[in-house]
């Protein structure tokens, strides 16, 4: 089963707001858990590379969590602002291959 | 600054055309890849090659064809294209790494008439 799976499928939230979004995939095999930004009439740009359960990661208001055990990782948005509006993906790394999940649209309003 | 760069933003095609989408990366990096994104779908594999002359066949391969001359040009091929062929396409280039994120071209908002 190679399937990556997001909630929710889209968000919208007030700015100012804190949010958050889950990742679920298959624990079996994990080789490193990617979390990317895809801004409109841009390309997606990676946030994080996960590797290690129990691992954390931190950008700036963006932080990221990894439970390779039980299949997940949670990413968190603190105090949302408009310039966070996009979509987030989650994918699997496999070594050669990248497994994506749908995605979860993030919409913040001002 | 890495970049990853595809041939066009935008194209119509007519149904029956062959289509040539091209990808070029200037990181040296080994595995190439060609998605296409359609609303509720995320993004699904068509082709991805891990050196030249290499590819392997993705989740959805039907329709395509993909080529790998130079390490850094990897040119997604649709030999016949069809409306159901309308889509976001998007070029992704990585290391032969666990560690290394994949680097994304700007997409090719392809439209079959």
């Amino acid at each position: 089963i190679l399937n990556v799976e997001q909630s929710p499928q889209s968000l919208h939230v007030q700015e100012g707001d804190s949010t958050n979004f889950t990742c679920s995939f298959p624990s079996s095999n994990f080789y490193a858990l990617h979390w990317y930004r895809w801004e409109t009439a841009k390309s997606p740009e990676a946030l994080f590379v996960m590797t290690l359960n129990g691992d954390e990661k931190k950008k700036g208001r963006i932080s990221a969590t990894l439970n390779t055990k039980e299949g997940y990782s949670y990413l968190y948005i603190k105090g949302s602002q408009p310039e966070d509006s996009a979509t987030y993906l989650c994918a699997r790394h496999t070594g050669n291959q990248f497994y994506f999940g749908t995605g979860t649209s993030l919409t913040v309003i001002p | 600054d890495v970049k990853v760069t595809q041939s066009s933003r935008y194209l119509v095609k007519r149904t029956g055309e062959k289509v040539f989408l091209e990808c070029v990366q200037d990181m040296d990096h080994e595995n190439m890849f060609w998605y296409r994104q359609d609303p509720g779908l995320g993004l699904r594999l068509i082709y991805f090659s891990y050196d030249v002359k290499m590819k392997e066949k993705g989740d959805i391969p039907e329709g395509y064809s993909v080529s790998r001359e130079k390490k850094e040009r990897f040119s997604l091929i649709l030999e016949s294209a069809s409306t159901n062929q309308t889509s976001m396409y998007l070029c992704a280039s990585s290391l032969l790494s666990l560690n290394t994120e994949a680097f994304f071209g700007q997409g090719t908002r392809l439209t079959v008439v």
